[in-house]
């Protein structure tokens, strides 16, 4: 089936400094790519949405210039949080969909920590 | 714009009840509705995916059901085990993948 690689699965850092997220889609190509955090006890939420070799489109709320999202091919998605902030702390999770019906698949998430 | 809402935000039950997860969503034009589990510090793992066109999906011992014209979704889990402790999670989908999840509901099953 589908899969979605996600890396790294933990990650702790400095203020101020950035971090990159990973997603590939190992047997699929991802024509979209979603990006959701989650904060401890709290849902999901949509960050932005990806398209292969297009801009993101960014929720409301979400600062285009901290999240660098980066879809270059069909198989890698990237999320880099730019100059992170302890209030950064969350859980980053990609979702990859392909055109077919039955591709899609979350990755494994990521758990940053900013200290 | 798409809202869900899950009810109740918590739940613990004894080993072997059968118990009732409740989901509602805002937007009856959904494409699919899903449920989720989610184990602490983990990713999701996909448990029932229904289609706009059904009513309802079964595996194993839950079952989930869709009606649209009333906005509701809800997942029934028979014979609960400890195992079944995690938070589980709903979420409306469009045709184009994009998922809006709800809260979740925290289910703690004790022996």
């Amino acid at each position: 089936g589908a899969v979605v690689s996600q890396h790294p699965s933990w990650v702790i850092c400095k203020s101020g400094t950035s971090v990159k997220i990973e997603c590939r889609s190992l047997d699929f190509q991802a024509t979209t790519m979603f990006w959701y955090r989650q904060f401890p006890k709290q849902s999901l939420m949509l960050m932005a949405t990806s398209n292969e070799g297009s801009k993101a489109t960014y929720e409301q709320g979400v600062e285009k210039d901290k999240f660098l999202i980066n879809h270059a091919s069909l198989t890698l998605s990237t999320l880099t949080v730019t100059s992170a902030h302890p209030e950064d702390s969350s859980f980053y999770i990609c979702r990859g969909v392909s055109d077919r019906s039955d591709g899609y698949t979350f990755g494994s998430g990521t758990r940053l920590t900013v200290v | 714009k798409q809202e869900v809402t899950q009810i109740p935000a918590a739940l613990s039950v004894p080993e072997g009840e059968n118990l009732v997860l409740n989901c509602s969503f805002t937007d009856s034009a959904i494409y699919n509705l899903q449920w989720f589990r989610q184990d602490p510090g983990k990713g999701l793992t996909s448990l029932l995916l229904i289609q706009s066109s059904q009513r309802e999906q079964t595996s194993g011992r839950l079952n989930a059901s869709l009606d649209k014209s009333s906005g509701r979704s809800t997942l029934y889990i028979a014979a609960s085990q400890p195992g079944d402790s995690a938070t589980y999670l709903c979420a409306g989908g469009t045709s184009y993948g994009k998922l809006t999840f709800g809260q979740g509901t925290i289910l703690t099953v004790h022996p």
